[in-house]
């Protein structure tokens, strides 16, 4: 079976500061790892995912993450945060490479300006 | 740009009643996913549907849930006689391909269910 977990529900970022979001995963074979992201009164979108290719994936609005597996960790960055990154994301693991996902609790980024 | 529709946004419901949340997937998707949050809690996923029929589904799936694709554009998710565990926002997806190297996941907005 396939986890993530979300060290964090919430983080406070301000204006042009680091973000970093925290997953670490938990399967048994080689993981699919995602991040999605939820704006308020949208569906989640997809920003990055890690198919076993390069370990550091790149995805859209300037998000970055690096898959670690002696960490387990798949944490996701962007070097400067934008009022427009408020949002709740979310990590994902898939062990079949299909979708069903099991999704971490999220978590909550506020910017402040 | 091509998204996934889903209705009614918002439905206050009875506990024992019967509810239908539709969705319209991506055109030219094949693939269809129903996934739940419970508020505070994880998205989960629900069921899987290729070719007019199931082709996985979760413990939490039982025997009063069932899907439909009754035409060629909508993606339904009925719930026989609702209870209160249920209340919860209902994602559905779609996406082109089954599998995750070719393709995209797409989600709709979701559709917040209330039971009372």
């Amino acid at each position: 079976a396939q986890s993530v977990t979300q060290l964090g529900s919430h983080v406070s970022v301000s204006e042009g500061a680091l973000v970093l979001l925290r997953c670490n995963y938990s399967s048994s074979v080689p993981p699919y790892l995602f991040w999605y992201v939820q704006y308020p009164n949208q569906g989640l979108q997809l920003l990055l995912k890690y198919t076993s290719a390069a370990t550091l994936v790149k995805g859209i609005n300037g998000f970055e993450a690096e898959f670690k597996k002696s960490e387990t960790s798949f944490h996701l960055t962007k070097p400067s945060a934008h009022m427009s990154d408020a949002a709740e994301y979310f990590c994902a693991v898939s062990g079949n490479n299909d979708y069903k996902l099991s999704f971490g609790a999220g978590t909550t980024v506020t910017v402040r300006a | 740009e091509p998204e996934v529709t889903q209705t009614p946004s918002h439905q206050v419901t009875q506990m024992g009643q019967e509810v239908i949340l539709r969705c319209v997937p991506i055109s030219n998707h094949l693939y269809f996913y129903w996934y739940r949050q419970i508020l505070g809690q994880k998205v989960e996923f629900l069921v899987s549907f290729y070719n007019n029929e199931i082709s996985e589904k979760s413990e939490i799936f039982d025997d009063q849930f069932s899907v439909e694709r009754p035409d060629g554009s909508n993606f339904t998710l009925k719930i026989r006689s609702t209870k209160l565990e249920d209340s919860a926002m209902y994602f559905c997806a779609s996406s082109e391909a089954a599998v995750i190297n070719t393709g995209e996941l797409f989600f709709g907005e979701g559709s917040r269910l209330t039971v009372l």
